[in-house]
């Protein structure tokens, strides 16, 4: 199975900060590759698939590169709502999906 | 609008079974496979498989290998995850997604797009 790896597993960060959370598989993924955002007590909300296209309605502040093996998300000028848990995802393998451990963004 | 709504918390014992329902709308029912993923507490979200509702097929992730069970009622557009020989590692919540098919290009991205509401297993003696 193909495992994610993401970092860091928490950070803490200002409104208006750049954040930047890294997701790093065992294997070549290619893009295939989303990021989901849950916030305490709801389930996840996907932002970005495919690496780096975001959903419709998804602030352009969130952004996504990577390909291969590394990923990035990147959130630039965090706003309170950002506040929440982010974690990566593969499909790559689509008899075996992976996430990666979670990322928390948590107030400073 | 398009939503999946989880059957309700539910406390078993060591060894029980527990069947945790998924009920769709909004959308055809038919046209979509649902994925099962849980998070225990404090953990990251755990893949356990997935059923497609049209056809029935099903695939299980390999922790879970002959423990569970994923059916479908097409006239009531609703999917089912049975879980069995449950043990306290399994008190987690339970989710349902709706997983879409998204073309670019070369590439064909399958993603977690719709997510159920949720159902908490509690597995305690």
């Amino acid at each position: 199975d193909i495992q994610m790896t993401q970092s860091p597993s928490s950070l803490s960060a200002s409104v208006g900060d750049r954040v930047t959370i890294t997701c790093r598989a065992s294997q070549s993924i290619s893009t295939y590759l989303h990021w989901y955002q849950q916030k305490p007590g709801k389930a996840p909300n996907v932002l970005i698939y495919g690496a780096s296209t975001l959903l419709s309605g998804v602030p352009s502040r969130f952004s996504g590169s990577g390909s291969g093996t590394d990923f990035t998300l990147t959130i630039n000028g965090l706003q309170l709502e950002d506040f929440a848990t982010y974690y990566c995802q593969q499909s790559y393998n689509i008899h075996a999906l992976s996430f990666g451990g979670g990322t928390k963004v948590e107030i400073k | 609008q398009v939503q999946l709504v989880q059957s309700g918390s539910e406390v078993q014992k060591p060894g029980a079974s527990v069947k945790v329902s998924c009920k769709a709308s909004g959308y055809i029912f038919s046209s979509y496979a649902i994925h099962w993923v849980r998070q225990a507490p404090g953990q990251r979200l755990e893949w356990m498989g997935w059923i497609k509702a049209g056809s029935g097929i099903t695939k299980y992730s390999q922790n879970f290998q002959g423990r569970i069970t994923f059916t479908r009622d097409t006239s009531a557009n609703t999917t089912y995850m049975e879980l069995s020989s449950l043990r306290s590692e399994d008190t987690a919540l339970y989710y349902c997604a709706r997983v879409t098919v998204t073309a670019s290009g070369y590439y064909s991205y399958y993603y977690m797009d719709v997510w159920g509401t949720g159902t908490t297993v509690i597995v305690s003696s």
